[in-house]
């Protein structure tokens, strides 16, 4: 049982360069979200989706892209990184009988 | 607008001996719920307990108790007989009935175990 899966950890981009952090989970949540993690601030969420098809923006949603066009997959898009944009990202899944997350291992991304 | 406050940067505790982690938290709502996660070094999120707004009795799992207390906002975590794999950052979450992608974390607690 795999969980979630987040690929890469770790990517290094240069800025206005364009990546997708990837993440599937095997748990048939309907529920999925991403979150950054920067020092001293512990985790905001970014982008979360209820169910295929419905993604809505979560506290800081800026610069970021995401779609759900299945249940397994939440794809978070980077159009045009920014320096800002260098954090430790999480996805996560929903069980919705206790509202507990599932994290994904993290992706660190580093903007040059 | 929901929010969670963690006092403590880091905390030191022996082995072996109890820890209470302080977590606070503002929300309007009267249905909610609080988690705790733990991150070690090696980055993952992991979860330790849930408290319900509506539960009459403080969650425990294992080694792990949470002291709610409603009326004072606060969610502390209390780690019994302490152990070195207890190192780690703590984090306190929280979220609101119908929001269930979303939690509000805590800028987390930083918990070292020493012999």
């Amino acid at each position: 049982n795999a969980g979630v899966t987040q690929t890469p950890k770790f990517q290094v981009l240069k800025t206005g360069q364009s990546m997708t952090l990837q993440c599937a989970q095997d748990m048939n949540h309907e529920y999925m979200s991403w979150y950054r993690q920067d020092p001293g601030m512990g985790l905001r969420l970014i982008h979360y989706s209820v169910g295929a098809g419905i993604t809505d923006q979560g506290e800081v949603p800026n610069g970021y892209n995401v779609s759900r066009s299945t249940t397994e997959d939440f794809p978070l898009r980077l159009l045009s990184a920014a320096p800002s944009q260098t954090s430790v990202y999480f996805c996560a899944s929903t069980r919705t009988t206790t509202g507990e997350l599932f994290f994904g291992e993290g992706s660190r991304l580093t903007v040059l | 607008a929901q929010k969670i406050t963690q006092t403590q940067p880091g905390m030191f505790v022996q082995e072996k001996e109890a820890v209470t982690l302080d977590c606070t938290y503002d929300t309007s709502d009267q249905s909610y719920g609080l988690f705790w996660y733990k991150q070690p070094s090696s980055g993952e999120m992991i979860f330790l307990i849930y408290q319900g707004s509506y539960d009459e009795q403080n969650a425990t799992e294992g080694r792990y108790s949470l002291n709610f207390q409603k009326a004072r906002k606060s969610a502390n975590l209390v780690i019994s007989a302490s152990q070195l794999g207890d190192s780690a950052m703590y984090f306190c979450a929280m979220r609101s009935t119908g929001t269930a992608s979303k939690l509000t974390f805590g800028t987390g607690t930083r918990l070292q175990v020493t012999l």
